[in-house]
């Protein structure tokens, strides 16, 4: 498609389930990031992609967020035992290869996952 | 590390008023700067960027200069529109990792 398309758009989901949330970015694009915006707070880095590997996962809050990404393209952010204070809107990005300082990143509508 | 410190909101404005959103950062290096703006129900989307010192990026009326000596990349709009309703996110790239401010929330009344 034309843009990032994030599924589902929302999500609701009963404490200690697992959830997982799928992104398509941009065809081409080989740089891929997720974000979370937590209600009233701002985005939250949570882990980037170059191609299929991840050099960066430090904002991956705790080990029961995790994500894996195929064939350079789809990627899926998978929440396991999901708490109340994992409902927010998580968000995908892509851009081209991030090697430049000037890359434009192109955000999906977010998914809204609320834990109940 | 990095970081990002936008205004905080919500600011409303009457349409027609002059609108600044502060931002300052903390980087290293030469960083981008860019603001992205967020309508009510949509995704993320850029509004204007700048790249080196000096440069001032703009869009939609919009405006924000990057000023290193100041660390700032405050946006400005002349003459602001019921439409420009949204939240605004300041935001900073050095290397791969884009990091954001916390938003700002601007209304609008006509």
């Amino acid at each position: 498609g034309a843009g990032v398309s994030q599924s589902p758009s929302n999500k609701v989901t009963e404490k200690g389930k697992d959830v997982e949330l799928r992104c398509d970015p941009i065809s081409g694009h080989t740089a891929l990031y997720w974000y979370r915006q937590s209600l009233g707070q701002g985005l939250e880095f949570l882990i980037y992609f170059q191609g299929n590997s991840a050099p960066d996962k430090s904002g991956l809050p705790s080990d029961r967020f995790s994500a894996e990404r195929t064939g350079g393209s789809v990627s899926t952010l998978t929440i396991q035992r999901t708490q109340q204070e994992d409902s927010a809107v998580y968000l995908c990005a892509s851009s081209l290869a991030p090697s430049g300082w000037y890359t434009e990143a192109f955000f999906g509508q977010g998914t809204r996952l609320t834990v109940v | 590390g990095n970081s990002v410190t936008q205004m905080e909101g919500p600011v409303t404005l009457s349409e027609e008023a002059f609108l600044t959103i502060n931002c300052t950062y903390t980087a290293t290096g030469y960083p981008s700067l860019f603001w992205y703006v967020q309508y009510p129900g949509e995704g993320l989307q850029l509004l204007l960027k700048a790249t080196k010192a000096d440069d001032k990026g703009s869009n939609k009326g919009f405006e924000a200069t990057y000023r290193k000596e100041t660390t700032s990349f405050h946006l400005e709009k002349g003459s602001v529109q019921v439409s420009d309703s949204a939240v605004y996110f300041c935001a900073l790239r050095g290397g791969f990792k884009t990091i954001f401010g916390a938003g700002t929330r601007l209304f609008v009344k006509a």
